[in-house]
């Protein structure tokens, strides 16, 4: 069966550096990947997308990257700041539906 | 910007009760899910919606039932209550396929006693 797996570990980071979180997934072959923002008692919130066939988009300090030979993903924050604290969900889509991972929690101290 | 919304926002139930939870989209769109988030794994799929009138199982569907009888709301029911259903249920609405985002709502935080 398919399995996503995000950083099992929260990510405490300086304000000012970047954080790098990691989506690896198995038994699946998506054509979409999505990264969702999620704050506490809130909804996920999109984020980014990202196609089978691109290797990175950026979105102001957001960098996502896409390896479909590794299965992996990564997602980076960079210049992060306080505001930048939340969980961070990936998911993957072929149709219509998406499968989600767990998340990663990121704190940046100022 | 209304967005998608969820009643009720808390809700506690004792085991065997009935409840329903209601998602409404102000935004036409013909896609809806219903989610259940537990600490550890992540959101799973439990019914989903291509249209109105059209509902199919997700990943955990048993012990609920879903309704769309307009392209707006999105109904998910629990018919018998168990405390395994204690969780936060999340509705989510999207215009097209993966290629598209999904909205979510605040989400619904059910206890089961």
């Amino acid at each position: 069966s398919q399995k996503i797996e995000q950083n099992s570990e929260a990510l405490n980071i300086q304000e000012g550096k970047t954080a790098t979180l990691t989506c690896n997934y198995t038994n699946y072959s998506p054509a979409y990947l999505q990264w969702y923002r999620q704050d506490p008692g809130r909804g996920p919130v999109f984020l980014l997308l990202i196609r089978e066939n691109e290797k990175e988009k950026r979105k102001e300090r957001l960098k996502v990257t896409f390896d479909t030979t590794l299965k992996q993903s990564l997602f980076h924050i960079t210049a992060s700041q306080p505001a930048d604290s939340a969980t961070y969900l990936c998911a993957l889509a072929n149709d219509y539906k998406l499968s989600f991972g767990a998340g990663t929690t990121v704190t940046v101290r100022a | 910007n209304a967005g998608v919304t969820q009643t009720p926002k808390f809700r506690v139930l004792k085991t065997g009760q009935s409840m329903t939870l209601l998602c409404a989209q102000d935004m036409n769109h013909e896609y809806m899910y219903w989610y259940r988030q537990d600490p550890g794994m992540g959101l799973r799929l439990i019914h989903y919606s291509v249209g109105e009138g059209t509902t199919a199982k997700g990943e955990v569907p048993d012990g609920y039932n879903v309704s769309r009888l307009k392209k707006q709301n999105f109904l998910l029911g629990l018919e018998s209550a168990a405390p395994s259903q204690t969780s936060v249920y999340f509705c989510a609405s999207t215009s097209g396929q993966g290629s598209q985002p999904q909205h979510f709502g605040d989400g619904t935080r059910l206890s089961i006693l």
